[in-house]
């Protein structure tokens, strides 16, 4: 039921930017509703990352960015570090599915 | 600080059924304002919603296992429950409580997630 694409994986050096993909359609990230953005640490349940398309709950440092245009989202990482590696899930409503969903997940790796 | 912490009931047989609880402690279900979520992770795999219920009762489940989720809330002990019926080796995962928040129902999200309780059903 994923109806969020996201990239199997990305990687980069230590210090580097990356951005993680997420690409819906009209009934859910076109529609205007909220993308949410969720890191989960290898073993470890979801956190939340960035809520609302680009606000940080307290905590998260300032170099997880988030943005949002059309029908996808972007989740930016910049000064990569090696405590980044893990999964990134996207999330948002679907109006056709009458459902919250999430994306397929992206698979970080620091070089 | 909230926190959130499933029951943990391990292996269920084929056809029978799933039964969880999250206990929530640092806040209370009664105070209302948010909605208590399961989401579920086949290991290695995305996450799944199940379905949410609030303080007063009321239950949102996601269509595609509507059929078989009834979930409840026990706000006397800050508890609330999942219960999936008819249950495949396809209901094998990982199952997380998460509280809910965000205003109208489209901007929700997840700020507060248990530890996650894995569920293998299996013969």
């Amino acid at each position: 039921q994923s109806v969020l694409t996201q990239p199997p994986s990305v990687s980069g050096a230590p210090g580097q930017r990356v951005t993680i993909s997420c690409t819906g359609s009209s009934s859910n990230i076109g529609a205007a509703y909220d993308v949410h953005w969720y890191q989960q640490l290898p073993g470890t349940a979801p956190k939340l990352l960035i809520y609302r398309n680009n606000y940080r709950p307290s905590g998260v440092p300032d170099r997880f960015s988030g943005s949002k245009s059309g029908t996808s989202a972007s989740l930016a990482i910049s000064g990569l570090q090696a405590e980044d590696e893990a999964d990134y899930y996207c999330q948002s409503y679907d109006s056709s599915l009458s459902a919250y969903v999430f994306g397929t997940g992206t698979e970080v790796t620091v070089l | 600080q909230v926190q959130l912490q499933e029951s943990a009931p391990g292996l269920v047989k084929p056809s029978q059924t799933l039964s969880l609880t999250c206990t929530v402690s640092g806040g209370f279900i009664s105070s209302g304002g948010y909605y208590w979520n399961w989401i579920r992770q086949v290991p290695g795999k995305g996450l799944e919603w199940i379905g949410y219920i609030n303080y007063s009762g009321s239950t949102y489940y996601n269509p595609s296992l509507k059929s078989r989720v009834t979930m409840s809330v026990d706000t006397s002990n800050n508890q609330f429950s999942l219960k999936l019926t008819s249950v495949t080796a396809a209901d094998t995962a990982i199952y997380y409580c998460a509280r809910g928040g965000g205003g109208v129902v489209t901007a929700r999200r997840f700020d507060y997630w248990g530890q996650g309780t894995l569920v293998t059903v299996s013969s």
